[in-house]
């Protein structure tokens, strides 16, 4: 078992350029997150799907970012345009499902340097 | 709206001494607890967690509602457990929501 796969795990662009995360969680979990973990800070759930429904995009920068799970497995996560506060390791992880409890898997994540 | 403290950023013990890991919440009900752990080029996976009582790797973290604490403590270091380490809590009916700790960062000597 690969666990939860993400790419790219670097990414550097430059400022006011789009990039985009892409992750497969592991098979048959149904809930799926998005983190951003700033530098010497935990993890901020930025968004949380459950099958292909965002359940909670509460803290998901509307203007900038969006995500998307299509068919339910697979998520892609999108800035446009980056900007340098941007700079973090986006993570994401997944669950059997979003009950209380529910051990959360995490990815090796992706780096991100906006310059 | 809950918070996670956890006041050392680094803490260095040597081999075979005790350890404890700070880890203090701000929650207005009753939250479920867990300890998060990345060890080095690894990703983070669940340490443990407060209802299931048990001891992992030698660590256990006890909730104090009191103190609003969960200090995650073991009695004697091993080189292995130098990793850095997350608390994180949720809600009451949070739906797996987790807020997360600035981390601790935990560096056994020999």
């Amino acid at each position: 078992e690969a666990g939860v796969v993400q790419s790219p795990r670097y990414k550097i662009i430059e400022k006011k350029q789009p990039v985009a995360f892409w992750c497969n969680p592991i098979s048959g979990h149904n809930t799926l997150y998005w983190y951003r973990q700033n530098l010497g800070q935990g993890p901020e759930l930025l968004i949380r799907y459950e099958n292909e429904e965002a359940v909670d995009d509460s803290q998901l920068p509307k203007d900038r970012f969006s995500a998307e799970r299509l068919k339910g497995v697979d998520s892609t996560l999108k800035i446009q345009p980056a900007e340098l506060g941007d700079s973090a390791v986006y993570l994401c992880a997944s669950s059997l499902g979003d009950r209380q409890q529910e051990t959360q898997y995490f990815g090796p994540g992706t780096r991100l340097l906006v310059l | 709206a809950q918070r996670v403290t956890q006041p050392e950023k680094l803490l260095s013990v040597f081999k075979g001494a005790p350890v404890e890991l700070k880890c203090n919440y701000s929650y207005s009900g009753s939250p479920e607890l867990f300890w998060y752990v990345q060890y080095s080029r690894q990703r983070l996976q669940l340490l443990l967690r407060h209802i299931s009582r048990e001891s992992i790797k030698g660590f256990t973290a006890d909730l104090n509602k009191g103190e609003t604490s969960f200090h995650l403590k073991k009695p004697f270091a091993q080189e292995e457990d130098s990793a850095m380490y997350y608390c994180a809590l949720e809600p009451t009916g949070g739906g797996n929501k987790l807020t997360f700790g600035t981390g601790t960062q935990l560096k056994v000597e020999l």
